[in-house]
């Protein structure tokens, strides 16, 4: 089955850039999205098809993919996109969803 | 306004049943897949079993396949997960979705809990 691999944590500073790997192999051929969940509530979707945003989601989020890693990348940080982000791909050889194992993001 | 909102959560004893329902609105129930996805307590989201808009396929994570059953009512604008011989590890919240190639609506949650 097809695994993706997210880096358990990231720490950034308020205003930096806050950048968050997403490795498949051979991702760059699929479509990744990405999503932003709080505590105690639903995730959110943030970045879809490697790089688009839905209506709502603030231009500081980006996504780029290519070859075996994918990022999102989150500009001007700030305290509230302080959450924990999961991307996600549908692995077309078996049908089935795969959600990489989340990110956590820390504002520092 | 776009919603998802799920039901039928609750404590059930290894090897039990369970079926949990999804209230669609504010959009055309009928028009998209839509699938279940979990999330353990602590853990991260793993996505469950999907369906294509009129029933005719359906999909499901390995762990899952036998025990559960997804279908769907589009004239009630209703999804259901349909969970047998269920396991310790099934404990998690289950999280109904609309599936536009991306999971773009996300409902609240039901809470499963296989205990005795």
């Amino acid at each position: 089955s097809y695994v993706l691999t997210q880096p358990p944590s990231v720490s950034v500073a308020p205003g930096q850039t806050a950048r968050i790997t997403c490795g498949g192999n051979n991702i760059g051929s699929k479509s990744v999205h990405w999503y932003q969940q709080k505590p105690g509530q639903a995730p959110v979707l943030v970045v879809y098809d490697d790089s688009d945003r839905p209506s709502g989601i603030p231009e500081r989020f980006s996504g780029s993919n290519s070859g075996n890693t994918a990022t999102l990348t989150i500009s001007r940080v700030e305290a509230g996109d302080e959450a924990d982000y999961y991307c996600q791909v549908w692995d077309s050889s078996s049908d089935q969803g795969v959600f990489g194992g989340g990110t956590k993001l820390t504002v520092l | 306004e776009v919603q998802l909102v799920e039901s039928g959560g609750g404590l059930v004893q290894p090897g039990g049943s369970l079926r949990l329902s999804c209230a669609a609105s504010g959009f055309t129930f009928s028009s998209y897949w839509m699938s279940w996805v979990r999330q353990a307590p602590g853990k991260g989201l793993e996505w469950v079993a999907n369906i294509k808009q009129d029933g005719s396929e359906k999909y499901y994570v390995d762990s899952v396949k036998g025990r559960f059953t997804i279908s769907r009512d589009n004239a009630k604008n209703s999804l259901y997960l349909q969970m047998n011989s269920l396991r310790a590890e099934d404990t998690a919240v289950y999280y109904c979705a609309r599936a536009s190639d991306a999971f773009d609506i996300w409902g609240q949650g039901t809470m499963v809990t296989v205990s005795s």
